[in-house]
């Protein structure tokens, strides 16, 4: 069974770049299925930023396209997302996820919090 | 983009009592695989989501049958036949065809 594991900083300034990590265990990335980050502002619902494919190939909400970027690290049977340019509306509950069309298995989360 | 827009958005219900919560996309789900890629997901509490019912009425292992799921083209619901108290958190829908959107949300409480 797919195991994930998120990791990063939980405090990131303003105007910074948000870095996290996804650790899996138990399926090698290199393998299939999409690979991508969800996000859970405090209080208010999921949303879909972006995945990456095996291929190398990434796909991303336009809400974050020019911001976001996903990379796999498959030495490490990792990947990563990088949020720049970070405000306030940034803080959210991270989730790191391996999805199809039909389903998700989801990490268990990390909050960011986006202040000075 | 495909919007999905979840009613209500808040739900308080007796316990026992039924209750159904409506999904609508803004184009239709059907995948060109002839698939339709909604899905529900409840989240209780502090805990990550969870998938209840996949392609619009494929209820997941372990989900108690008072789940059922149902809908067409954009247009969905999901319905719970007599509400229990482990059934309160949040009821997402999400479409996986056109990539992935979720709906607000509805919060499910008791009376």
């Amino acid at each position: 069974q797919v195991q994930l594991q998120e990791s990063g900083p939980g405090l990131v300034k303003p105007s910074e770049t948000l870095p996290l990590t996804c650790g899996v265990s138990g399926y090698s990335i290199s393998n299939g299925y999409y690979w991508g980050w969800i996000r859970q502002p405090p209080g208010k619902g999921l949303e879909w930023i972006g995945s990456v494919y095996p291929s190398g190939s990434t796909y991303y909400n336009p809400s974050f396209k020019s911001r976001a970027t996903i990379s796999l690290d498959t030495s490490k049977n990792q990947f990563s997302l990088r949020l720049t340019s970070v405000t306030a509306a940034d803080t959210a509950v991270y989730y790191c996820a391996r999805l199809t069309s039909a389903m998700v298995d989801w990490g268990q989360g990390t909050l960011v919090t986006v202040s000075s | 983009d495909v919007v999905m827009t979840q009613s209500p958005l808040s739900l308080p219900v007796t316990l026992g009592q039924p209750a159904s919560i409506s999904c609508r996309s803004s184009q239709s789900l059907v995948h060109s695989d002839g698939n339709t890629y909604l899905n529900w997901f409840q989240q209780r509490p502090g805990q990550s989501p969870r998938r209840l019912i996949y392609k619009v009425s494929n209820r997941d292992s372990g989900v108690p049958d008072r789940f059922s799921g149902s809908g067409s083209g954009t247009d969905f619901t999901l319905n719970i036949s007599r509400v229990e108290a482990e059934d309160v958190g949040l009821y997402y829908c999400m479409q996986g065809t056109h990539w992935w959107t979720f709906g607000q949300g509805t919060k499910v409480e008791i009376k």
